[in-house]
């Protein structure tokens, strides 16, 4: 099965300006989640949601930071405006309801502002 | 609130030898325990995982971890490693009963397997 995919892989982009990231999750798993990972450590859990609504965005800072998950299926993780702390890897991770402490894991956007 | 501490950044080890990643957690109710592994351009990949039952879980790659419940920990082991083991691996937990698996990772512990 394919796995989760995001998208864009790289971005740079300069102090104050907005940034989106794309994912598409496993096909048929409910559970979706963003994380953000500052070199260094380890990922940190921004937003959880169960198909399309938030479960947990306890992290999220919310604000500069939005995430969406639309019918349940893609979703997309904005910042407006970036600040430099904000470089960092952002994960996607998806599981399927039922065994939610298997994650899968996409690539991840390495973000880095400048 | 849970915390995870990786006391190892970095271990290096020779081809063969055997190995340890310590992790150490905190927590105030009872958690679910992880192994996850981040080969060099990959995503993360669950290694392994204490869920109940036998304290003793093993992954089909030759890793092991025990909980430890008295001493908080869940160590990595492998008897003898390859070179493809090199990588970073993170402990992680999450909280029994939530609503779903929210995961605190550790800082991570890069595996540097020498030949």
């Amino acid at each position: 099965e394919a796995g989760v995919a995001q998208s864009p892989r790289y971005k740079i982009i300069e102090k104050r300006q907005s940034v989106a990231f794309w994912c598409n999750p496993i096909s048929g798993h409910a559970t979706l989640y963003w994380y953000q990972q500052i070199l260094g450590q380890g990922p940190k859990l921004l937003i959880q949601f169960q198909n399309n609504g938030v479960v947990d965005d306890s992290q999220l800072p919310k604000d500069r930071f939005s995430a969406e998950r639309l019918k349940g299926v893609d979703s997309t993780l904005k910042i407006q405006p970036a600040k430099l702390e904000d470089s960092a890897v952002y994960l996607c991770a998806s599981s399927s309801y039922g065994t939610n402490y298997e994650q899968y894991f996409g690539p991840g956007t390495r973000l880095t502002v400048t | 609130a849970q915390s995870v501490t990786q006391l190892d950044s970095q271990v290096p080890v020779f081809e063969e030898a055997p190995v340890e990643l310590r992790c150490n957690y905190s927590s105030s109710v009872s958690v679910y325990l992880f192994w996850y592994v981040q080969y060099p351009n990959q995503g993360l990949q669950l290694l392994l995982k204490y869920l109940s039952g036998s304290t003793l879980v093993e992954s089909i790659n030759g890793f092991e971890a025990e909980f430890n419940k008295s001493q908080t920990s869940f160590h990595l082991r492998k008897p003898s490693v390859h070179i493809s083991d090199t990588a970073e691996y993170f402990c992680a937990v999450s909280p029994r009963g939530g609503q779903g698996f929210s995961f605190i990772f550790g800082k991570g512990t890069r595996l540097l397997v020498k030949p």
